[in-house]
């Protein structure tokens, strides 16, 4: 079974800087891109990164993705109270022809 | 503008079939590239993709669900649907559908819809 690790929660002071890591179980399987989503406590996911590091329009540029191998990473820089919510990391494997999310990190703006 | 908006039930008993609509605006699923997903979240849980279907009619199920359900469109009334067989109180969610691009992102979403299965 293919599972992709968040830690299920983060925190951090405003302007801090905050990294959520998603790493995959199997290294025999590669990750060839990863994507990124925001859950804001009662709304509808929205897409912050979306292959690797590429931002939505509108998405603040304080947000960014990196991948490497067979895990991948969400860095906030410079926190805001207003990214106090869920982050979802997820990629298509072809080889499984399924999409995959990460079980969720809960961030939280001290 | 892209928008999609989920319709169906909102509560459903155990055993029986499930059918949400996902009728979306904005991009033809019968241009090349163009995928929409279902994506399911029960209450306080993670997100759990479902199923998705491609512009070309190739279809993709959840291993875990994939003898549940079932995706289809109509192109022509800019509808993707999704039914699941043999509902279970567990099988109680909101649930979403998305665009999703063939690198495997979900670039928009709709506001979804909350089915509760009772026993």
């Amino acid at each position: 079974q293919f599972v992709l690790t968040q830690p299920p929660s983060a925190s951090g002071t405003p302007g801090q800087r905050v990294s959520i890591s998603c790493s995959a179980n199997r290294s025999s399987i590669e990750i060839k891109t990863v994507s990124w989503y925001q859950q804001v406590p009662g709304a509808t996911p929205k897409l912050l990164i979306s292959f690797n590091n590429e931002r939505p329009s509108g998405v603040p540029d304080r947000f960014s993705g990196s991948k490497s191998g067979t895990s991948g990473a969400l860095t906030i820089s410079g926190l805001q109270p207003e990214d106090e919510a869920d982050y979802y990391c997820a990629t298509w494997v072809d080889s499984l022809k399924s999409l995959v999310f990460g079980g969720g990190t809960k961030l939280t703006v001290l | 503008q892209v928008t999609l908006r989920e319709s169906g039930p909102a509560l459903v008993k155990a055993t029986q079939t499930l059918t949400l609509t996902c009728t979306f605006s904005g991009f033809s699923l019968s241009a090349p590239g163009m995928c929409v997903s279902w994506v399911r979240q029960s209450p306080g849980k993670a997100l759990e993709w479902l199923a998705r279907i491609d512009w070309d009619d190739d279809k993709y199920y959840s291993a875990s669900l994939k003898t549940r359900v079932t995706i289809s469109k109509d192109p022509s009334k800019n509808q993707v649907v999704l039914t699941m067989i043999n509902v279970d109180p567990l099988d109680t969610a909101t649930y979403y559908c998305a665009r999703i691009r063939t690198m495997g992102y979900l670039d928009f979403w709709g506001q979804g819809t909350q089915v509760t299965v009772s026993s």
